[in-house]
């Protein structure tokens, strides 16, 4: 079955620096997407790509968050200067799309962000 | 805004039961829906996907079903086994070009022995 692969599993980082978060999505899919999930709450979407662009970003997805396809198999999260409350499993998922519907998404196992 | 509300909260039960898990949407124009299953501390490993076309979708012991018409969905988990363990969370999108799913909090499942 292909999966979607991310890495670090696990990140801590001090509050101020940037980090990366890399994804690997399944090759054949269309659209990419990043979300996150606060200790405790929701699974929360931060932003979707596709075609090389951002098509739907949510408040959370501020200037301090960028997202790359830096070559046909990688995606990443950039946050540029992270917060304490940044601190969260952060998700990458990937799904098909049809002209008639879209299939299911695919999500990776996640690389959970500590900002101390 | 969509919202998605997924009652119980939690459930314990004794392995062998039935069980059936509820989601429900604010806004009842969902697109697609997907039960997804998450361990403590891992991803979420997605179950039953049920499109724009469909109402229903069966995988083994589990059934899900979704009522476009009310916003609801329910998760049938038929003779439960310790290994079905989990928190079990309902996803869905709205179409009309936005592809972003929207979770509920889940249900935390515990199936005694």
């Amino acid at each position: 079955e292909p999966e979607v692969t991310q890495t670090p599993s696990h990140q801590v980082t001090q509050m101020g620096q940037e980090v990366i978060l890399r994804c690997v999505p399944i090759s054949n899919h269309l659209y990419f997407y990043w979300y996150r999930q606060i200790l405790g709450q929701k699974v929360e979407f931060l932003v979707s790509f596709y075609n090389n662009e951002i098509s739907e970003k949510s408040e959370i997805f501020d200037d301090q968050f960028s997202v790359e396809r830096p070559d046909g198999s990688n995606f990443t999260l950039k946050i540029r200067s992270t917060k304490l409350e940044d601190s969260a499993m952060y998700f990458c998922a990937s799904s098909a799309t049809l002209d008639r519907g879209q299939y299911g998404y695919t999500f990776g196992s996640g690389t959970r962000l500590t900002v101390v | 805004k969509q919202e998605v509300t997924q009652i119980p909260a939690a459930l314990s039960v004794p392995e062998g039961e039935n069980l059936v898990l509820n989601c429900s949407f604010t806004d009842s124009a969902i697109y697609n829906l997907q039960w997804f299953r998450q361990d403590p501390g891992k991803g979420l490993t997605s179950l039953l996907l049920i499109q724009s076309s469909q109402r229903e979708q069966t995988s083994g012991r589990l059934n899900a079903s979704l009522d476009k018409s009310s916003g609801r969905s329910t998760l049938y988990i038929a003779a439960s086994q310790p290994g079905d363990s989990a928190t079990y969370l309902c996803a869905g999108n709205s179409g009309a070009g936005s592809y972003q799913l929207t979770f509920g909090k889940g249900t935390k499942l515990s199936v005694i022995p």
